[in-house]
Formats: structure tokens, sequence, C-alpha cells
């Protein structure tokens, strides 16, 4: 079985530009939260959808968005990239939306702003 | 305070023996709480869930305090191939929402041969 997949896997951008990374969750999986890892930190909660809905959002700005596709797939947005967005984003896939379910991450992208 | 703190370590151990963790969390709310390990510039793995009756898988073995907030992960007979960031996370839950996973910043465990 597949695990959790993101493209790309590494990403370089300009200050200012705009950055879309995927995810595609375990098979079976309707919950996709997105996580920022900046290092030396643990991974810091951005986004989570299940069913095609938002259902939480951590304290980031709006320039940061994403959504779920009917397929449970996600994309995560970032506008006006600053230096500072710099980091490993990181994907997690769950069964369901529950407290108590297991999240599983994908390898992560790795984008570097300039 | 912050919401989910770790010793930072490193901790160097020598292979074969035990080690221990501890972690602390501030939200009394929270609801489910797990270990996961993190290899450097690797994606978070879920090394195990933490019930309040305590859980043991093989060699690791967690436990969960809820009356004093905190959680504790032990290592026995400690390999190489543990070395690596131990990361503790808390699933809060403040009455609404998602809160996502909190984690702590993680505890660097070297094992020495």
């Amino acid at each position: 079985d597949a695990g959790v997949t993101q493209s790309p896997t590494h990403l370089i951008k300009t200050r200012g530009q705009h950055v879309t990374l995927r995810c595609s969750p375990i098979s079976g999986h309707k919950s996709v939260s997105w996580y920022q890892q900046v290092l030396g930190q643990g991974p810091q909660f951005i986004f989570q959808y299940y069913e095609k809905e938002e259902r939480g959002r951590g304290n980031f700005p709006d320039r940061f968005s994403a959504r779920q596709f009917p397929n449970y797939s996600s994309e995560l947005n970032v506008n006006a990239l600053l230096l500072g967005d710099s980091a490993l984003y990181l994907c997690a896939s769950s069964r369901d939306s529950a407290m108590n379910t297991e999240a599983f991450f994908g390898q992560g992208t790795r984008l570097t702003v300039v | 305070r912050k919401e989910v703190e770790q010793d930072p370590g490193p901790f160097n151990v020598p292979e074969g023996a035990t080690v221990a963790f501890n972690c602390t969390y501030s939200n009394s709310a929270s609801q489910s709480f797990f270990w996961y390990r993190q290899d450097c510039r690797k994606e978070p793995k879920l090394l195990m869930s933490v019930y309040s009756s305590g859980n043991e898988d093989g060699r690791f073995t967690a436990q969960l305090n809820r009356a004093s907030q905190y959680i504790s992960l032990l290592i026995r007979d400690s390999k190489l191939s543990d070395s690596a960031t131990y990361l503790c996370v808390v699933n809060p839950y403040s009455g609404g929402g998602a809160d996502g996973l909190t984690f702590g910043k993680g505890t660097h465990l070297i094992i020495q041969p």
C-alpha cells in the first residue's frame, strides 16, 4: 500500500512568489492536515481538512490557504512568499477527524525561499 | 508556558542501556497523546500512541500521568538504530473544531557503540 505522497520533494522560490504543494493521503483516509517544520522545532499545525471541509486552522497568516479535493488529495498554497516561509512542509493523513486517530506523515516538501 | 515541553538533550547513551524521556503538556483537556520519532531531515514516524493505562511495544513503554500532565517514554536495551529525535505529541481540545497535533521540540537521542 502506498503511504502519504507529497510533491514536489524540494522547491526553491523567490520572495514574493506563490507556491502550491500537493499531498495524496493513504488510500481510505479522509483527513489531511498540513504542518510547517522549521529547523530545530517541532512541526506547527497549519490546516486540517476532512471530507473536503476545513476543520481547523493554526496560527498562520491569510497568505496560507488550502483545499481538499473529492479524491481526498489536498493542496497547500502560500502567496507572497517570505524568507521565513523556508521550511519543511509536512502533510499528515488520518482515517478520520477524531481526536485519537493516528496520523501518518508524508516525506515532506522542503521549501527554500531566496 | 509552552504547550508541550521536552528536554532537547542530546542524550548520549551506550548501546544496551535503558533511557527514559518525559514531556509535560499544558492543556489539561487534551485527549490523545503520541510519541513520534524523526530521523535527520526525514518525516516524523508514529512510534506509539499513549494510553491512560500505559502501553508497551517491544522495547518501548509509554506512560501517561493525567494528574501531573506528563507523558513518558522508556526504551530498554537501546540499539544504535534508536538514534533519532523523539517528538512528544498532544492532540489538544478547545471545545470546537480541530486544533491539530501539538508537537514538542523533540529530544535528541544518540546511542553510542
